[in-house]
């Protein structure tokens, strides 16, 4: 089945630099590849999705990109602010099945210092 | 307002007790699902339900048994549980496939209800 693995564990920046959280998984056929943020106390929310059919995907400041060959996948986060402070957790399904095949990541806690 | 209300927020019970939790879509969606998130693990994937009818159950303990009597409502009944059972327990919707793109749509997650088990 599939394994997704998420680094680092913590990630502490200044306000105003960037963010890179990368994730691995393990299966080929895996084609869907979401990225959800959790504030402290709150649910999760999706903030970005790739297909495997495009490489990038950007929205303002956040980006992901995809290496299908070398299976892994990262978060970008531009310019970043307090309010970017979370966890956040990548996930990759296979489309075929249902939500019930997306497996996530053990998350990475984002302090921006200001 | 989450479209996803799941109650109670907090709920702390003996292993002897029994005790459900609700979870209420207002969006429309065919698909429930039940995930257990603990410290430093990733979201554990418990039950889904597509169109009421339960297409997972992820090797989750008896001690959980889920029911979604409408597509819009889904329950957690818990009996006899154990202290390593104690998590947030967070209830989610989704469109599976969508509608309009054929494709998987978003997990909309609800606030969660933060179990503890003494």
């Amino acid at each position: 089945g599939e394994n997704v693995e998420q680094h680092p564990s913590t990630l502490s920046v200044q306000e105003g630099d960037s963010a890179v959280i990368k994730c691995t998984y393990s299966d080929s056929a895996s084609n869907y590849f979401p990225w959800y943020k959790q504030e402290l106390g709150k649910r999760p929310q999706l903030i970005i999705d790739i297909r495997s059919n495009v490489g990038e995907k950007k929205d303002q400041r956040i980006a992901v990109t995809l290496n299908k060959t070398a299976k892994h996948f990262s978060l970008h986060i531009t310019e970043t602010q307090p309010e970017d402070s979370a966890v956040y957790f990548c996930a990759a399904s296979y489309h075929g099945g249902s939500q019930g095949n997306l497996i996530f990541g053990k998350g990475t806690k984002l302090s921006v210092k200001p | 307002e989450t479209g996803v209300t799941q109650t109670p927020r907090h709920l702390v019970m003996g292993m002897t007790n029994k005790k459900s939790l609700k979870c209420e879509q207002h969006l429309g969606h065919n698909a429930m699902y039940w995930y257990k998130q603990s410290a430093k693990k990733p979201l554990e994937l418990m039950f889904v339900y597509n169109f009421k009818e339960q297409t997972e159950n992820n090797s989750v303990p008896s001690r959980f048994s889920p029911e979604c009597p409408n597509s819009s409502h889904l329950f957690l009944h818990l009996h006899t549980l154990q202290p390593e059972d104690s998590a947030l327990y967070l209830c989610a919707s989704s469109q599976d496939p969508h509608l309009a793109t054929g494709h998987l749509s978003p997990l909309h997650f609800g606030n969660g209800t933060r179990l503890t088990v003494t």
